[in-house]
């Protein structure tokens, strides 16, 4: 099993439309999480920090369910710059990053 | 000002061929690291740097990779002998510190083996 998983999408969805994504860690003691994103062929770039239960930086919500092991994403009015692969990532235990392979979003006209 | 910098940004080589990837990290970044990203493995850690010193190549996937950095401006990958299977990209990034610092990915070399 993966340390990261994530549905691979892709994700269709108009613009102006609600869309979330999940993602699932195996390692319970894991403390910090984070979603990078990453256009395609270009390099990842962080999107949000997830240290407690979540946070929210305009139409991103990010939250953390840690008795279910699972990060969420959720992006509110999704605009078509908003495509891209999302990808989950874990900090383990000795502060090094584990990226899942990334969910893949497409917001249509 | 100047985002992690590498080169080259595409390399198509033969199997067997050496193969060396260059990386110029942010100035004033002390960590630096080296990601490979595939379809089948997603983006994995193979090596890091802190001062120029490599402090965890567990991801390194056999002999045949080494990294070095010979200066905080500068680190190298190298490949040799390269295989097909090397084929990936080769991302680059660097920190300020550790833990939660944020790291900046430099736009990554696409390798081709034949």
């Amino acid at each position: 099993r993966k340390e990261v998983e994530q549905d691979p999408g892709p994700f269709n969805v108009p613009e102006g439309a609600t869309v979330a994504f999940n993602c699932t860690y195996s390692n319970s003691a894991s403390q910090s999480f984070f979603w990078y994103r990453q256009d395609c062929r270009k390099e990842p770039k962080l999107l949000m920090s997830v240290y407690s239960s979540g946070n929210e930086d305009g139409r991103f919500t990010a939250q953390l369910n840690r008795a279910s092991q699972y990060i969420s994403l959720l992006i509110r009015d999704s605009k078509l710059s908003d495509s891209a692969t999302y990808l989950c990532v874990r900090m383990d235990s000795s502060y090094k990053l584990i990226f899942g392979s990334g969910t893949r979003l497409l917001v249509r006209p | 000002d100047a985002g992690v910098i590498q080169s080259p940004r595409h390399e198509v080589t033969e199997m067997g061929q050496e193969v060396t990837l260059r990386c110029k990290p942010i100035s004033g970044h002390d960590y630096l690291f080296w990601y490979r990203q595939t379809m089948m493995r997603g983006l994995e850690l193979l090596i890091y740097f802190n001062n120029n010193v490599p402090i965890d190549d567990s991801g390194m996937p056999e002999d045949r990779f080494s990294a070095k950095m010979p200066n905080a401006s500068f680190s190298t990958l190298k490949i040799q002998p390269s295989e097909p299977r090397d084929s990936a990209v080769y991302f680059c990034a660097s920190s300020e510190g550790w833990g939660y610092n944020e790291q900046f990915f430099g736009p990554g070399t696409r390798l081709t083996v034949l």
